[in-house]
């Protein structure tokens, strides 16, 4: 199984709601990464998680709040988000550094997330 | 910290032209190298990628990246497109110790019919 799963394709909420955004992998991957994605954009990193510990938080404001609970598992809670916060949000998963292989990254479909 | 830069912003062709999209990355050390897809609506896939061995490589959908270190670049090529080829191309660097993967700005090809 080489596929990233995220739920829930397309979410909207309001800049007051609570959401949750999750992502699932069976590779045995040990890193997991959240980016945002605006329209014709590269995705931008947001948080990386290795080992199930956060890695990397790349100065995002404290409205998303990232959590691991296992090595196949991670959220990202969402909470008094603006309307600029509107992206793409893809989960990605990797087997970590310094591996032979290299460091792919499998991209997950996203979630479709509208602040109104 | 590893830059990437993608040389066209919007690239339009005719269905059976060839397609060489530039990229280059800024990086004294090793590195992985990566070309991805975005078809409209659709998500990133990963269209080839470079880790050691033979600097020419082969991806999906008949594209081929060479790598030439000394001029660091991994460009992108495809002999002959089609219609279905329009989308959004990433260049992608990724420093071999390091988590974080580097996109370049991105190309829009569009193939016309």
């Amino acid at each position: 199984d080489t596929e990233v799963t995220q739920t829930p394709k397309h979410l909207v909420m309001g800049m007051t709601n609570k959401k949750s955004l999750k992502c699932e992998q069976h590779m045995g991957h040990r890193a997991m990464y959240w980016y945002k994605q605006k329209a014709k954009k590269p995705p931008e990193l947001m948080f990386v998680y290795s080992y199930e510990k956060l890695s990397i938080n790349e100065s995002v404001p404290s409205r998303f709040s990232p959590e691991c609970p296992n090595s196949s598992l991670l959220n990202l809670h969402l909470h008094a988000l603006q309307p600029e916060d509107s992206a793409l949000y893809l989960c990605a998963s990797s087997q970590g550094t310094g591996w032979s292989g290299g460091n792919e990254q499998f991209f997950g479909p996203g979630t479709r997330l509208t602040v109104l | 910290a590893q830059s990437v830069s993608q040389h066209n912003h919007h690239v339009i062709l005719s269905e059976a032209a060839s397609l060489e999209l530039g990229c280059n990355y800024s990086y004294g050390g090793t590195v992985n190298l990566f070309w991805y897809v975005q078809y409209p609506g659709q998500h990133l896939q990963l269209l080839l990628k470079y880790f050691s061995g033979d600097p020419l490589v082969k991806g999906i959908k008949g594209f081929e990246a060479e790598f030439i270190k000394s001029k660091f670049s991994f460009n992108l090529r495809k002999p002959s497109v089609q219609w279905s080829d329009t989308a959004e191309y990433f260049c992608a660097v990724n420093a071999w110790s390091d988590y974080k993967l580097s996109f370049g700005a991105g190309t829009t090809v569009t193939v016309r019919a």
